[in-house]
């Protein structure tokens, strides 16, 4: 079964740093292009980062450049989303997701059940 | 930044209407246009990729129209499991924008 687990959310400061785990099983990651989404409480879906599937090509929204970091281990067959200077309007679910093939496969076929991210002093 | 509008923002309807939500893009993306379902803490889930296709599993009372920059989800006959938040989401390029949804709740 093809399945995302996302892992690593919790409550953090302002200013502090945290790294979401998405373990993947039942596909080989490194095959996809992989998204971060996230969700504010109450709000709609905003797209955070993406990895292509070569691991060569990365990107990141406005919101995060600059803090945030996309990332994988084919090894672990695990997607990671390092966040540093963290923000209050940095709180919301985070989603990983999968598209439906390779690069610049941006149709979200798959997706994990979330982590919750709490930035508050 | 390509943007997308949702209409209408909320919807009340029973189970067996028809219920039809639009998505308008600010500039042509010809049929790179998806549509998810979100249950309330849930993850979304892709019913209709590139504008028309059915994403595998889904039932076939939902559908897809459009291209260029007005884009349309219909289910035929909703069901009590479709009570939900639908968007679009753009997949023309790079950043992905998703539209701000629309809640279809019971009348």
């Amino acid at each position: 079964e093809v399945q995302l687990l996302e892992s690593g959310g919790g409550l953090v400061q302002p200013g502090g740093s945290l790294r979401l785990s998405c373990a993947a099983s039942g596909f080989t990651l490194s095959s996809y292009v992989m998204y971060w989404v996230r969700q504010a409480p109450g709000k709609g879906l905003e797209w955070v980062s993406l990895i292509g599937d070569n691991g060569e090509i990365t990107s990141h929204s406005d919101p995060v450049k600059g803090r945030f970091t996309i990332s994988r281990d084919s090894s672990k067959n695990t997607l990671f989303l390092q966040m540093n200077s963290l923000r209050d309007d940095d709180t919301a679910v985070y989603f990983c997701a999968r598209a439906q093939g390779g690069w610049p496969n941006k149709n979200l076929d798959c997706w994990g059940q979330g982590t919750l991210v709490t930035v508050s002093s | 930044d390509i943007q997308m509008t949702q209409s209408p923002s909320s919807l009340s309807a029973s189970v067996g209407d028809r219920v039809t939500i639009t998505c308008r893009a600010s500039q042509t993306i010809t049929t790179h246009l998806n549509w998810y379902q979100q249950r309330p803490g849930k993850a979304p889930k892709l019913l209709i990729h590139d504008a028309a296709g059915l994403q595998s599993g889904v039932p076939s009372r939902f559908s897809g129209s459009g291209s260029g920059t007005d884009f349309t989800l219909t289910i035929s006959s909703l069901q009590p499991e479709d009570f939900a938040t639908y968007y679009c989401q753009h997949s023309y390029t790079v950043p992905l924008i998703f539209g701000g949804g629309t809640k279809v709740e019971v009348k």
